[in-house]
Order: C-alpha cells, then structure tokens, then sequence
C-alpha cells in the first residue's frame, strides 16, 4: 500500500509558541507533499505545495513566514506554526504524492488537530 | 479560478438505500475529478476518479460520471451499507503539481 502518517495526531499549546507537525511517506518516496487545513464542517484548504529540496510554493493569502514548510527528504515534510495564536487552531492534513507525475495519486495523512489556547 | 460545489448535508439513508450526491464543478482546460471517503479517525482515501469527459468511475459500488455538458460528477450508489458512513469529498485537479480543490464534503450517516 501507500501510507501516509502525520505526527502528533493532536496537539495543544500557548499563544505565542511554535508548534512542528511532520507528515512521512512510510512505503514510497514522494517528491511532491501538500499541506491543507480543514475548519470544522469545511473543506480542505490547500496550503502550500512541497518540493524535496527547494522552498515551498504557498498558496495565495497563505503567511509563508508564520507556516515554514521543510521538504529536506523524500520521505518527510514538516509543518511549523511559528508564534501560534487561537485563530490558528484547526485541522491539518498532509498528502504525498507518488512518483513525479502530476496526475499521481495523492495519499493523505489522518491529519493533525491543533489547538491553540 | 477553479471551484467544486458539494450538495450539503448531512445525508441519513437506510440500509439498501439508493445514494446520490451532487457535485458541479467550475474549472478552466480539463481536469481530471475525483471522490474521495473519509472514515472516521482515518486519512482521505481516493474512492474513484475520471480523467476526461464521458469517463465513468466506480468502486466499491459507487459510481460516477464526467459530465462536461452539465460540469458535474455525480456520486451514486444502488445500495448503501452501514459501512458506507463516512465524509465524501468531491474534487478536481489541475495540472499544475496536480493541486487539488475540494467541495466542503457531505457527512454520510448509514442506519441498519
């Protein structure tokens, strides 16, 4: 098969802190990994899109400097919310794709529910 | 720029139940469009995709058809079981990285 797992699966911190959700493709490399956010009773919002070794291509509106994307392998990409606050609580979720086609599958990952107090 | 409209829910069906949930879609050049199912506790799965007009995709019982004419994809299925309970996802894809953009996703809820 092809998974996909995020870690922590939920996670809770202070206003102002930083917190890191890493996203690994556990059987297939993936050159490619997107990053959304789900609000609750909402659609997935596509993020920014991951390439293994260069910078990340952020959606429109999306604060490249409060959401730092790191691709560094193929296997793993992480997410930090830098200086989080409360409006930055929601669900994250992470695909990968397989192979370097563009019309690849993508596989996601169960998600991350941050919570920011 | 690119768009998925989802019928709301959510939808309650009884086992053996006929299933259709709508999904239009506005989109420039030709994507490709999908479904997908979430579980609960679990990551999105693809359920079925059609990649140019008239296709059909199936899986699993579901089916669906690229409507370029009506810009839908349709998601039906004859007879729904407990085990069908989940949030569906419609979505298309362009070709740039193969970003997706999904509709808001109808919740699913199968009573014996």
């Amino acid at each position: 098969g092809a998974v996909v797992s995020q870690h922590p699966s939920w996670v809770i911190c202070k206003s102002g802190t930083s917190v890191k959700i890493e996203c690994r493709s556990l059987d297939f490399q993936a050159t490619t990994m997107f990053w959304y956010r789900q609000f609750p009773k909402q659609s997935l919002m596509l993020m920014a899109t991951s390439n293994e070794g260069s910078k990340a291509t952020y959606e429109q509106g999306v604060e490249k400097d409060k959401f730092l994307i790191n691709h560094a392998s193929l296997t793993l990409s992480t997410l930090t919310v830098t200086s989080a606050h409360p409006e930055d609580s929601s669900f994250y979720i992470c695909s990968a794709r397989k192979g370097g086609s563009a019309y690849n599958e993508q596989f996601f990952g169960p998600g991350t529910r941050l919570t920011v107090l | 720029g690119n768009s998925v409209t989802q019928m709301e829910g959510p939808v309650t069906l009884s086992e053996e139940a006929f299933l259709t949930i709508n999904c239009t879609y506005t989109a420039t050049g030709y994507p490709s469009l999908f479904w997908y199912v979430q579980y609960p506790g679990e990551g999105l799965q693809l359920l079925l995709k059609a990649t140019k007009a008239d296709d059909k995709g199936s899986n699993k019982g579901f089916e669906a058809t690229y409507r370029k004419e009506t810009t839908s994809f349709h998601l039906e299925k004859g007879s729904v079981q407990v085990s069908d309970s989940a949030v569906y996802f419609c979505a298309l894809g362009g070709t740039s990285y193969g970003k997706l953009t999904f509709g808001q996703g109808t919740i699913l809820t199968v009573h014996p």
